[in-house]
């Protein structure tokens, strides 16, 4: 089955450690996201890559790293620098856009990272 | 990328048809309108998008304006499996980006 998967489910921390979420897929899509997702609130973009070796800050990139060094596969580093990491972090894929041309994100499960 | 505005919940009656407003009166002419929605804890799922035709698929209705500043979207037959948030989002065409508002949150009651 093609799709997006996101390791692990559930993923708790102490504060003050660098934590590597996993995220891959086999669609053969371009561009990855990543998403933080608050209780009650909508998805923010954090990072996002349109082509490998390549990425792009999003919103609210300050404390997290990420790297695109293969196609598939676009892992996302939540450091302690993040002040409030506890968050349900999602992954997307998509077909690279191009003239004329709009393609849908495809989501992950998710993880939930609960850090104390 | 342009704002929307959704009412942030609605009620549907089992079977009934759902339509959920989104206003985005300062959409640009390059920028297509996308709904999701999502499932408690469960990463969003794609339902349908379109640039200013009505659009139709199996799993929905998407009804713009001619103006293009407000949409529809149409459950024909809501079912309990179809409460969730969903999210109307505009983005440009070259664009892959999305910025997902606060959304609204559909129950659909027996």
């Amino acid at each position: 089955d093609g799709g997006i998967t996101q390791s692990p489910k559930y993923l708790f921390r102490k504060e003050g450690q660098n934590v590597t979420l996993s995220c891959e897929q086999n669609l053969n899509h371009d561009a990855m996201y990543w998403y933080r997702q608050d209780p009650g609130q909508g998805l923010r973009l954090i990072y996002y890559s349109h082509i490998v070796n390549d990425f792009q800050k999003g919103d609210i990139a300050e404390g997290y790293s990420v790297s695109r060094e293969k196609k598939e596969s676009f892992p996302l580093t939540v450091t302690s620098a993040q002040k409030n990491p506890t968050a349900f972090y999602l992954c997307a894929s998509s077909k690279q856009g191009g003239a004329y041309a709009s393609y849908e994100q495809y989501f992950g499960p998710g993880t939930r990272l609960t850090v104390t | 990328d342009a704002k929307t505005t959704q009412p942030p919940s609605m009620d549907c009656a089992e079977g009934r048809a759902a339509n959920l407003p989104c206003n985005h009166s300062t959409i640009s002419g390059n920028e297509y309108v996308y709904w999701y929605r999502q499932i408690h804890s469960q990463g969003p799922q794609y339902i349908i998008h379109g640039l200013k035709n009505n659009e139709t698929n199996e799993m929905a209705s998407l009804i713009i304006t001619e103006d293009r500043k407000s949409s529809t979207l149409i459950l024909p037959h809501a079912t309990l499996r179809d409460t969730a948030v969903y999210y109307c989002i505009v983005r440009p065409y070259n664009n892959n980006d999305m910025r997902f508002g606060a959304g609204t949150r559909l129950t659909v009651k027996p």
